[in-house]
């Protein structure tokens, strides 16, 4: 069964530090995954997307993602955190075409001052 | 241009009243999607529509969830007999149609049951 795990709920780093923020998928098939970010009373948004091009993905606001197919991972990092990135991060996965898009259970980052 | 709109932003309902949640997705977006936020957990799936028809209901949580889409366009989720548990934010997305496409998400409604 496909599913993604977001291994961390809260990830609290301080501003200027990197930040990583882990996924795990599960699948038979090559994946499309993204990461979405939502700030609060606010709907998703669309950081970053693979789908079986360059393994390293590059997201808005200095974001970016690895694919490796061999850990089954596609982790969130980003060199220097900033107080504008507290927010919630969702990983996702679709795996088929007319399937439905599995969502991670999210993970908050919190930036420290 | 215009993301996809949904509306009421809030809703407070007594149980038992039905609700309706409207959804306004990007123009030429052909796939709509809902899903369920409750606190503290994930997006939960609940229904997508492929222009008006709906591929994959498997989502919906109980007999008293319906939706439907008219015209390719607009979307709206019915609650029937609304429980306290239905309470949770509810979040429309819209896409191009592919499943591999980015979903753009409206700011959801926020529905609360007394």
């Amino acid at each position: 069964a496909q599913s993604v795990t977001q291994l961390d709920s809260h990830v609290s780093v301080s501003e200027g530090t990197p930040v990583l923020l882990r996924c795990n998928y599960s699948s038979s098939y090559s994946p499309s995954l993204f990461w979405y970010v939502q700030h609060p009373n606010k709907g998703l948004q669309l950081l970053l997307k693979y789908t079986s091009a360059a393994t390293l993905v590059k997201g808005i606001n200095g974001f970016e993602a690895e694919f490796k197919k061999s850990e089954t991972s596609f982790h969130l990092t980003k060199p220097s955190a900033h107080m504008s990135d507290a927010a919630e991060y969702f990983c996702a996965s679709s795996m088929n075409r007319d399937d439905k898009i599995i969502f991670g259970k999210g993970t908050r980052l919190h930036i420290l001052p | 241009g215009a993301g996809v709109s949904q509306s009421p932003s809030n809703k407070v309902t007594e149980k038992g009243k039905d609700v309706e949640l409207r959804c306004d997705p990007i123009s030429g977006h052909t796939a709509l999607y809902w899903y369920r936020q409750s606190l503290g957990q994930g997006l939960e799936f609940l229904i997508y529509f492929q222009g008006n028809s709906a591929p994959d209901k498997s989502g919906l949580p109980s007999d008293r969830f319906s939706a439907e889409r008219t015209g390719g366009s607009v979307s709206t989720l019915t609650i029937q007999r609304t429980q306290q548990e239905d309470s949770a934010v509810y979040l429309c997305a819209s896409s191009l149609g592919d499943i591999n496409q980015p979903q753009h998400f409206g700011d959801g409604t926020r529905l609360s049951i007394l």
